[in-house]
């Protein structure tokens, strides 16, 4: 079954300190990968995406994630975390047709 | 350029009530999809319309049934709610299959069935 798994449901961060977000997709779903932001009782909003070439795509928010073949991971990371970056986090691979199919989620809240 | 709008923004409804959502886009996307949100399951697709005219099963179709009215417009209906069905709706475009399958959402409506 296509499947995309966040690890972390939840993800704690002082402000100023770096964060990774880890998820992993299925190799039977296609390598299209999205990373969707939440902010509160907001609708998600892209972040950044990977559809081919170089396997690190950047965000103009300073996160960036890597696309991982080898190990059917699309991790998100940043450097230095702002209190503005308290969100949820999904991380999406593209279905079969049209469709995508998005990870459970994880919740980052950083503290001053 | 509004994007993805959706009405009402919340609602509550007791078992066994209907109700319609609504979704609009002006971006002249193809294709519209209903999600629903849980905590810790993400987002699960209930049904989507890859072109106008043309509707689909996802995830989870049951108990709910969908209509795309013309290109910009695409709603969902609850014929007899159930406590279930208490989540956060969210509508999505997207440009499929002219570009590269990413969705734009809407605000969301957040539902609670009594």
């Amino acid at each position: 079954a296509q499947s995309v798994t966040q690890l972390d449901s939840q993800v704690p961060v002082f402000e100023e300190a770096p964060v990774e977000l880890r998820c992993n997709y299925s190799s039977s779903v296609s390598v299209y990968l999205f990373w969707y932001v939440q902010y509160p009782n907001q609708g998600l909003q892209l972040l950044l995406k990977y559809l081919s070439g170089s396997t690190l795509v950047e965000s103009i928010n300073g996160f960036e994630a890597e696309f991982n073949k080898s190990q059917t991971s699309f991790h998100l990371r940043k450097p230095s975390v702002h209190i503005s970056d308290t969100a949820e986090y999904f991380c999406a691979a593209k279905a079969a047709g049209n469709k995508l199919t998005f990870g459970g989620g994880t919740r980052v809240l950083v503290k001053p | 350029n509004a994007g993805v709008t959706q009405t009402p923004k919340f609602q509550v409804l007791k078992t066994g009530q209907s109700m319609t959502l609504q979704c609009a886009q002006d971006m002249n996307h193809n294709s519209m999809y209903w999600y629903r949100q849980d905590p810790g399951m993400g987002l699960r697709l209930i049904y989507y319309s890859a072109s106008e005219g043309t509707t689909d099963k996802g995830e989870v179709p049951n108990g709910y049934n969908v209509s795309r009215l013309n290109k910009r417009e695409f709603s969902l209906r609850l014929e007899s709610a159930a406590p279930s069905q208490t989540s956060v709706y969210f509508c999505a475009s997207s440009e499929w299959p002219d570009r590269y399958y990413e969705q734009y959402f809407g605000p969301g409506t957040r539902l609670t069935v009594t």
